[in-house]
């Protein structure tokens, strides 16, 4: 069936630091795939998408790129802030649903 | 402008009391979404509606119900709450869905439901 799996956190970092949040995932034939944050009492924004294979979606610094070949599609940002603390959900989208991650909780340290 | 909307954004009932969540949109979209999120758990769908069609998720249990009287809202009735349904409720839309589908879904803020 179809499933995804991200990395557990919660993923602790210092300010400008690098970050990766690996995300795999399992489907029949091609999914669109999703990253949302969940700020603290909030709810899901999406943060970026893809859709078809090697398509890089980004928006605020983060990148991920779908990657057929390793079904996988990890989230990176080049500097971190202290603002970017929040919850991380990978998805994917068939059909007619989401399928979510656990989410990975990332911290940043000022 | 907010685009999806939900009231209250904090609830609290009494076990067995019933409860109403409401939900609305602005954007128009078909297809209205409502899902469970536990503490530090992903978003677990109940169901939702394709314009009035209702779609069941096969492990919903029935103290849960929808009602989507208009295209804009819909509400999540819960029956008899139990300890067990604390949790924060989440509504979202999308335009359509597909076997192929690009469209993305919104999320409401969520209402956070406690039971005394």
């Amino acid at each position: 069936g179809n499933s995804v799996t991200q990395m557990e956190g919660p993923v602790t970092l210092s300010e400008e630091a690098f970050l990766t949040i690996n995300c795999t995932y399992t489907a029949t034939g091609y999914p669109s795939l999703f990253w949302y944050v969940q700020y603290p009492g909030e709810g899901l924004q999406l943060l970026l998408k893809a859709t078809k294979a090697d398509d890089k979606g980004s928006n605020k610094g983060f990148e991920a790129t779908y990657r057929k070949e390793t079904t996988s599609f990890h989230l990176e940002k080049g500097s971190v802030q202290v603002s970017d603390s929040a919850v991380y959900f990978c998805a994917l989208s068939r059909d007619d649903k989401i399928i979510f991650g656990k989410g990975t909780r990332l911290h940043i340290l000022p | 402008d907010a685009m999806v909307i939900q009231n209250p954004r904090y609830q609290v009932t009494q076990f067995g009391k019933p409860v109403t969540l409401s939900c609305s949109q602005t954007l128009n979209h078909n297809v209205m979404y409502w899902y469970q999120q536990k503490s530090s758990q992903a978003p677990k769908l109940l169901f939702h509606y394709y314009d009035k069609d209702f779609n069941n998720e096969a492990d919903t249990p029935d103290n849960f119900q929808s009602r989507r009287p208009n295209t804009s809202f819909c509400f999540l009735d819960i029956r008899s709450p139990g300890l067990g349904d604390a949790a924060m409720y989440l509504c979202a839309t999308s335009r359509d869905y597909g076997v192929v589908t690009t469209d993305t879904q919104y999320f409401g803020p969520g209402t956070r439901l406690t039971v005394l």
